[in-house]
C-alpha cells in the first residue's frame, strides 16, 4: 500500500541554522510533491510545489528537492527563525482526480 | 486571508445529539474536501466532492455524511454524536490545477469537535 513516512520525531534547531525535513514515500509515483506548513490548531497552508522532472525549487528562505529514484523529497529552511516552528506536512500527488494523501509531518522548533 | 470559512471554529455537545459542520468558500473551487485530524495525528480524508451533486467517500471511513448542493457550499453532518468522533474537521478546495492539474489546497480553519 501507498506509504508517507516524515520524521515523527520533533526536530529542534537554533535560530539561523538551516532545518532539513525528509519526507519518503513508497508505492508511489508522483507527478509532483507539495510541502504545506501547519501551526496548531489551524489547517495547513501551501509553501511549496515541485513536479517530478525538476530537482530542485527555490523560495525566499525555502528549498525543497525531489529525487525520483530515491522517492524521497527533502525541505530546507535556511536562517531559520523561531518563527518558522510549526509542523511541516508533505503531500505526493497525481495530476488524476485523486486527492491528495497528506504524511504525518514533522514538528520543527527554532530556539531563539 | 482565507477564502474558506469554517464554523463553528469550536463545539462541545452530547452524545446523541445531530451536528453539522458548515465549509464555504468565495474562490468558485469546484473539488472541494472533509480531513480528520486528531492532535499530533497525520490528516485522514473522509469525503470529497468534484462537483455540485457530486460526493464520495474517502480513504477513512467515517459515520458522517455530507452534501453538495451548491459550489461554495459543503456541509458535514454527523446525525447522532458520539465521543469516538471527538477530533478535528478540516474542510480545504482546490481549482482546475491550471495546465498541470496539480491539486493545491487551501484549507479553512479547522471545526474541533468534542463529544461528552
Amino acid at each position: 500500500s501507498q506509504k508517507i513516512e516524515q520524521n515523527s520525531e520533533a526536530l529542534n534547531i537554533q535560530e539561523g541554522k538551516t532545518a532539513t525535513l525528509t519526507c519518503n514515500y513508497t508505492n508511489y509515483s508522483p507527478a509532483y510533491l507539495q510541502w504545506y506548513r501547519q501551526d496548531p490548531g489551524r489547517g495547513p497552508v501551501f509553501l511549496l510545489l515541485i513536479r517530478e522532472n525538476e530537482k530542485e525549487k527555490r523560495k525566499e528562505r525555502l528549498k525543497v528537492t525531489f529525487d525520483t529514484t530515491l522517492k524521497q523529497s527533502l525541505f530546507h529552511i535556511t536562517a531559520s527563525q523561531p518563527a518558522d516552528s510549526a509542523t511541516y506536512l508533505c503531500a505526493p500527488g497525481d495530476t488524476g482526480r485523486r486527492a491528495l494523501t497528506f504524511g504525518s509531518g514533522t514538528r520543527l522548533q527554532v530556539q531563539p | 486571508e482565507a477564502d474558506i470559512y469554517q464554523t463553528p471554529r469550536y463545539l462541545v455537545i452530547g452524545t446523541g445529539k445531530k451536528i453539522t459542520l458548515e465549509c464555504s468558500q468565495t474562490m468558485g473551487h469546484d473539488k472541494m474536501y472533509w480531513y480528520q485530524q486528531d492532535p499530533g495525528m497525520e490528516l485522514h480524508l473522509i469525503h470529497y466532492s468534484y462537483g455540485v451533486n457530486s460526493t464520495e467517500k474517502g480513504d477513512l471511513s467515517s459515520e458522517s455524511t455530507v452534501s453538495r448542493i451548491r459550489t461554495e457550499h459543503f456541509p458535514l453532518t454527523l446525525e447522532s454524536a458520539r465521543p469516538s468522533h471527538t477530533s478535528q474537521y478540516l474542510c480545504a478546495s482546490t481549482g482546475q490545477g491550471g495546465s498541470f492539474g496539480a491539486n493545491v489546497l487551501t484549507f479553512g480553519a479547522g471545526s474541533r469537535l468534542t463529544v461528552l
